[in-house]
């Protein structure tokens, strides 16, 4: 079974208007890590946000939110007043002790920032 | 800032020859760092987890002999390609965690062209 599922190949969004992500993972651990990281063009991998399975409010950094929902199994990330510099390949991340305590990465997707 | 540093980000080389890249944690000491390989809008394959003073730990299908990883000290870790070929051309990307955080960092990455 697929561990981690972005199943949104790419996205389009209109510059200064909020973007939803998707991403469900695959787990049978009580703990885990579910990461978001963002690749652009330069092919680095930017770190953007982190939620702790055990963590009771949703993670929140600037115009970056997680939307976890633990029963659903779902870590959608939520990008706010977007801008041009959030065009690049977005990456959904768990890691557990199921998987080795690795990092599991989801197939990845594209947003494209319109002006 | 950059948390690691990777080094060179972008090498050309002739088949047959070796190549080494260099990871660097910065301003921390990494026990364990990761050498990943991503191929063109593909997400990252972990190929290996390098351990500080003993053998890296290597994913099943990846040649441990193809892929020498040398963890001399608590802030580099080397991923040297053997006898590189045209096949092996790809993006090479490492990342460290911080002792005791939960987000793991990530080098800007070398892209290998092997002619």
């Amino acid at each position: 079974a697929q561990k981690i599922t972005q199943t949104q190949p790419g996205m389009f969004v209109q510059e200064k208007e909020a973007v939803t992500l998707d991403c469900t993972y695959d787990t049978s651990d009580p703990s885990y890590g579910l990461f978001w990281y963002k690749q652009p063009s330069s092919g680095e991998m930017i770190f953007l946000i982190y939620q702790g399975s055990y963590d009771q409010q949703n993670a929140t950094e600037g115009r970056y939110s997680l939307n976890f929902q633990k029963a659903r199994k779902s870590a959608n990330l939520v990008i706010s007043a977007s801008q041009l510099g959030d065009s690049a390949m977005y990456f959904c991340a768990m890691r557990g002790m199921e998987y080795g305590n690795k990092l599991v990465f989801g197939a990845g997707t594209i947003l494209r920032v319109k002006s | 800032g950059a948390v690691v540093s990777q080094h060179p980000s972008w090498v050309i080389c002739k088949s047959g020859t070796s190549v080494k890249i260099e990871c660097r944690s910065l301003d921390f000491q990494a026990t364990t760092m990761f050498w990943y390989r991503q191929f063109p809008k593909q997400s990252l394959m972990l190929m290996a987890t390098s351990n500080e003073g003993s053998k890296a730990t290597y994913e099943q299908g990846v040649e441990k002999d193809k892929f020498l990883i040398n963890h001399a000290s608590l802030t580099l870790s080397t991923l040297t390609v053997t006898s590189a070929h045209p096949e092996d051309s790809s993006f090479y990307i490492c990342s460290a965690n911080r002792q005791g955080k939960n987000i793991q960092y990530f080098g800007a990455g070398t892209r290998l062209s092997v002619l």
